[in-house]
């Protein structure tokens, strides 16, 4: 599996925009990059998963520069309840018996009002 | 409510004892993933099932083992616990073979061991 690299932390505020960049330099050709989010005592919540390019829904944006080696979680006007731990993990996509998750550190997001 | 049940949501035990938990994947899905995550530690995945059977190993200990019945539910089982067991096992669970967009973890179980 790809090893991620990210931030410890990072400190906002409230209605910036936030941007988390994961470095994932030995990404697979068919791996997928996911972030998830949790807040404390509570289980991972899926945010959102790309391939290539731009993938944006409700909550985020994710970026994904051509050589995918790394990429960039973006909250728009972030809230204090963002303040969470944010992964992001890379591995295929396939589901079943397919892959495991390796969970790294995460950044630890705090907003501040 | 992500789906994926998890019981008991806390549970307070002596070393030495034996637990075990328990895990109601999403529904649909054939995939059962246990992680631990200890005090201000990462979460670290322990253990996967595949429609009945064991697929991928992580750092799990030999004192702990799994299993996923024909119904698809998992249990966790945790023997000759020691203080240093004490954390929040969470249990996630995907979709078959197939499209998925990521893994679905349940509340989790907080085991404390004194």
């Amino acid at each position: 599996l790809a090893k991620t690299t990210q931030p410890i932390s990072m400190d906002s505020y409230e209605g910036q925009e936030v941007n988390i960049t994961c470095s994932h330099n030995n990404i697979a050709t068919n791996d997928y990059i996911t972030w998830y989010q949790q807040f404390p005592s509570q289980g991972p919540r899926f945010i959102i998963q790309g391939y290539k390019t731009k993938v944006t829904n409700e909550v985020a944006s994710l970026f994904i520069p051509a050589d995918r080696k790394s990429s960039t979680l973006s909250l728009p006007r972030v809230s204090l309840s963002d303040t969470a731990v944010y992964y992001c993990l890379v591995g295929s996509r396939g589901g079943g018996s397919q892959g495991n998750l390796i969970f790294g550190k995460g950044t630890k997001l705090s907003v501040k009002p | 409510d992500s789906g994926v049940t998890q019981t008991p949501k806390h549970l307070i035990t002596a070393t030495g004892q034996r637990v075990t938990l328990r895990c109601s994947p999403r529904s649909g899905d054939l995939s059962v993933y246990w992680y631990q995550q200890s005090l201000d530690q990462g979460l670290q995945f322990l253990i996967q099932y595949y429609n009945g059977e064991e697929r991928a190993k992580g750092n799990i200990l030999e004192r702990f083992s799994a299993q996923q019945f024909p119904d698809l539910h998992s249990e966790l089982n945790l023997s000759s616990l020691e203080l240093g067991d004490s954390a929040l096992y969470f249990c996630a669970s995907s979709a078959g073979q197939g499209r998925h967009y990521g893994y679905t973890f349940g509340s989790g179980t907080r085991l404390t061991v004194v």
